[in-house]
């Protein structure tokens, strides 16, 4: 079975520059997560998917962050601008549903560096 | 809120000695418990996991005990490789279906 994937792994920019990030999630995993993993740091929720609708985006920065899940499978992170604190790795998870016992499944990750 | 604190790393062991890295959360319920590993250049994959208290769980040799009265989840594991060289992160879901994972522990196993 194919893990969740993302792209690119690595991302350098300017800073006010656009970026975004690329999510496969596991094939029939309706929930979909992106997570914040700032350096020595555990990761943070930004944004929960449940198909294709938002269900928890409280720790997405809506003024530079946006998401988007269209037909309910992959998944699109941009930031624009970047400043030079989104330096950091955005992580991409997903699991078959949401409740407190399922395991959620992490892609690689995408280390994104603003110079 | 709800919170994981882990015991700060890093940690340097030498083969076959004994782990122990502390794991302790707040709650306000009861959350369902979970030890993380990221092994160098990949992603988070899950150790093993508790969903309520005096649960045990175990994998690849390691093993952790959901304790309700101290409000931990300890990992153990009682003779290191040097393939268990990684950062382990310890975490906490509930009602919100959010992962709040602890700082992470860096463990280095040497020969």
């Amino acid at each position: 079975e194919a893990g969740v994937v993302q792209s690119p792994r690595y991302k350098i920019i300017e800073k006010k520059q656009p970026v975004a990030f690329w999510c496969n999630p596991i094939s029939g995993h309706n929930t979909l997560y992106w997570y914040l993993q700032n350096l020595g740091q555990g990761p943070e929720l930004l944004i929960r998917y449940e198909n294709e609708e938002a269900v928890d985006d409280s720790q997405l920065p809506k003024d530079r962050f946006s998401a988007e899940r269209l037909k309910g499978v992959d998944s699109t992170l941009k930031i624009q601008p970047a400043e030079l604190g989104d330096s950091a790795v955005y992580l991409c998870a997903s699991s078959p549903l949401a409740g407190p016992t399922d395991t959620q499944y992490f892609g690689p990750g995408t280390r994104l560096t603003v110079l | 809120g709800d919170s994981v604190t882990q015991m700060e790393g890093p940690v340097t062991l030498s083969e076959e000695a004994f782990l122990t890295i502390n794991c302790t959360y707040t709650a306000t319920g009861y959350p369902s418990l979970f030890w993380y590993v990221q092994y160098p250049g990949e992603g988070l994959q899950l150790l093993l996991k508790a969903t309520k208290a005096d649960d045990k769980g175990s994998n690849k040799g390691f093993e952790a005990t959901y304790r309700k009265e101290t409000t931990s989840f300890h990992l153990e594991k009682g003779s290191v490789q040097v393939s268990d060289s990684a950062v382990y992160f310890c975490a906490q879901i509930q009602g919100a279906q959010k992962l709040v994972f602890g700082q992470g522990t860096r463990l280095t196993i040497n020969p």
